[in-house]
């Protein structure tokens, strides 16, 4: 069965980056692309971007341009998100969801919680 | 940017309640339109694509109505498992923007 698992809890101070990894399993890592998508603790879920993993090719939310970067390993079925410069704000649980269809979000990760403090 | 409203914010309804959860976008969006689930502490899932085609294993309580600008996610008889926070969202174009969410509550 399709499964993305991510790597753990980070905590960040202000200015510095994190990377998250999302590694897929139970299918063909390039045939889907990877959605990330951000949710602050008692907020909504905010969408960052997409991944192409055959090709590569991202898109990203403006919000997020120039902070964000989605990158895969396809030898080891793993899509990547750095966000740098991190502020407060950014503190939160991000995702990674995947799926056949132009939705790309049948399947979800089980979410990395990001702290950025002081 | 497509901007969606969604309301209500909050929603208190009674266990076999038929409840509706409405999706207004700032442009049309045909029919491209998601309706998630999500419980605490939980990643959402995927309820609803393409505005009324059920996800594999979905209930069928669970419908969804419309296209172009307003769009209607109905829970016919509310059932426990159902209390949680819905979402929808766009995917016509990016930015792949979500509503700002409605929690349903028990009365």
């Amino acid at each position: 069965q399709v499964q993305l698992v991510q790597s753990g809890a980070e905590v960040k101070k202000p200015g510095a980056s994190v990377k998250v990894s999302c590694k897929a399993s139970g299918y063909t890592f390039t045939s889907y692309d990877i959605n990330w998508v951000r949710q602050a603790t008692g907020q909504g879920l905010e969408w960052m971007g997409w991944m192409n993993p055959n090709s590569g090719n991202t898109g990203y939310a403006q919000k997020f341009q120039g902070r964000v970067t989605m990158t895969r390993n396809t030898s080891i079925s793993t899509a990547y998100m750095e966000l740098s410069s991190l502020r407060s704000e950014d503190t939160a649980v991000y995702y990674c969801a995947t799926g056949e269809g132009i939705v790309a979000t049948d399947y979800w990760g089980q979410g990395t919680l990001v702290t950025v403090s002081s | 940017v497509i901007w969606m409203t969604q309301s209500p914010s909050l929603l208190s309804a009674s266990t076999g309640d038929r409840v509706t959860i409405s999706c207004r976008m700032s442009q049309g969006i045909s029919s491209y339109l998601a309706w998630y689930q999500q419980k605490p502490g939980k990643a959402p899932e995927l309820l609803i694509y393409a505005a009324s085609t059920l996800q594999s294993g979905v209930p069928s309580r669970f419908s969804g109505s419309g296209s172009g600008t307003d769009f209607t996610l109905t829970i016919s008889c509310l059932q426990s498992e159902d209390f949680a926070t819905y979402y929808c969202q766009q995917y016509y174009s990016f930015p792949r923007t979500f509503g700002q969410g409605t929690k349903v509550e028990i009365k």
